[in-house]
């Protein structure tokens, strides 16, 4: 099983200042065929299902607004939400698609200082 | 873009059987390029995925190891729809149920089952 873990576990952040959350695997997640990475990253409000954000590492959901970005590679991946916005204030989970079982990240909640 | 909707009690005995069902807008359940999830969360356990199912030439099942054989994911292809059902089910089963679609998951709206007598 690919363990998946997050850190911070929560973080506070300025209005309009960067927030940075990081996932590292226990393996890598690499797709080799594709050349791409099988992470996602979702953001989870309470009552809410998790929504998908960033797939493969790196590439924007539809509709997800440019403020959120991933990166990484190998074993090490990046949330980046560039400028906090009131309604980012939620739980931020990564996940591994590379393999079953699928696998999640502990969770980083983000809160505004 | 694919619609998931969940049906199904939120509340069963100790001992029962959990039976949950996903109902499908905007794909199908036999399509060879999706496959469809059961995933879990709980206050203890996180998010936990359960097990998935998908068509390619036929069907296959992956669940996870730690459920034994209590699991078992069906698709209806009649009512393109796939559920779940978790067998002599303890209050450690207690959680919210999601179905998803894909690998990078489009999640159902989640169902809260309380395993309680």
């Amino acid at each position: 099983e690919i363990v998946m873990t997050q850190s911070p576990d929560s973080l506070a952040v300025s209005l309009g200042e960067r927030a940075t959350i990081n996932c590292k695997s226990s393996h890598g997640i690499l797709f080799t065929s594709e050349n791409r990475e099988s992470l996602a990253w979702y953001q989870q409000k309470p009552g809410q299902p998790p929504k998908l954000l960033i797939t493969r590492a790196s590439s924007r959901y539809s509709g997800v607004p440019d403020r959120f970005s991933g990166s990484g590679s190998g074993r090490d991946f990046t949330l980046t939400i560039s400028s906090l916005q009131a309604e980012d204030v939620a739980v931020y989970y990564c996940q591994q698609y590379y393999a079953v079982p699928l696998t999640f990240g502990g969770g980083t909640k983000v809160e505004i200082k | 873009q694919v619609q998931l909707r969940q049906s199904g009690p939120g509340l069963v005995k100790p001992s029962q059987t959990l039976s949950l069902t996903c109902a499908i807008s905007g794909d199908s359940v036999s399509s060879d390029t999706a496959a469809w999830n059961w995933i879990r969360q709980s206050p203890s356990r996180g998010l936990e995925w359960l097990g998935r199912t998908y068509y390619r030439s036929g069907w296959s099942y992956d669940y996870a190891g730690s459920l034994g054989s209590r699991i078992k994911i069906s698709a209806d292809t009649s009512k393109n729809q796939f559920s779940l059902q978790l067998n002599s089910v303890t209050p450690d089963d207690t959680a919210v149920y999601y179905c998803a679609s894909g690998w990078a998951l489009t999640w159902g709206q989640g169902t809260l089952v309380t395993v309680s007598s």
